[in-house]
């Protein structure tokens, strides 16, 4: 499979419970980001990671937990999460995230999401 | 405070028609600037980049450091340009940073 791929593609879950996305990119990048995508608001990075280390964390409540095993994968661990963190996550990745004037800076390759319910 | 500003939620024009996307940019240096689309039951993608010059589907957008602008135009709308089209800056520190997004539709 080639590209950005997401699971699960629809999640619901209780207030107590815990779950995890996934996320998988066969691009061979090094970067790869956490959005939420919610109505009403503007997409929001949570968090990027960038040759497994995370170099972004954009104030994001301690119920979501990332997770970066090697450079082609990236979880997002969720508990105790409230209603309102119900939203589309997407996640994505880049060639490379270091340097301006590069041309693939900014080019962002994304996931189909996932949708989460919190209940 | 925000930094990309879509002033229009919902943009509705008939096909053959000029389109003209609106996007603002609020940085003091050299901005790179992306507008990215999302058509229905599709994927985010990118569409283009200002420092590309290109035109890709027919769409170009011009980067305006004076207006700090980077409107995405297309003389003649079709009906498959109807998507969510996405304003984004990318900084080296904060990554890409998107505007609330429009939502063209193009009216046979």
């Amino acid at each position: 499979e080639t590209g950005v791929t997401q699971t699960p593609r629809h999640l619901v879950m209780g207030m107590t419970n815990k779950k995890s996305l996934k996320c998988e990119q066969h691009l061979g990048h090094n970067a790869m980001y956490w959005y939420k995508q919610s109505a009403k608001k503007p997409l929001e990075l949570m968090f990027v990671y960038n040759f497994k280390e995370q170099t972004e964390n954009n104030s994001v409540p301690s119920r979501f937990s990332p997770e970066c095993p090697n450079s082609s994968h990236l979880f997002l661990h969720l508990h105790t999460l409230q209603p309102e963190d119900s939203a589309l996550y997407l996640c994505a990745s880049s060639q490379t995230f270091l340097g301006q004037g590069n041309a693939n800076t900014g080019e962002l390759f994304f996931g189909e999401g996932s949708r989460l319910t919190v209940l | 405070a925000q930094r990309v500003t879509q002033p229009e939620k919902l943009l509705s024009v008939f096909k053959g028609a000029p389109v003209e996307l609106k996007c603002n940019y609020s940085y003091s240096g050299s901005p790179e600037l992306f507008w990215y689309v999302q058509y229905s039951r599709q994927r985010l993608q990118l569409l283009l980049r200002h420092i590309s010059r290109e035109s890709i589907k027919g769409f170009t957008a011009d980067l305006n450091k004076g207006e700090t602008s980077f409107h995405l135009k297309k003389p003649f709308a079709q009906e498959e340009d109807s998507a969510m089209y996405y304003c984004a800056l990318w900084l080296s520190a904060d990554g890409l940073t998107f505007g609330k997004g429009t939502h063209l539709i193009i009216q046979p």
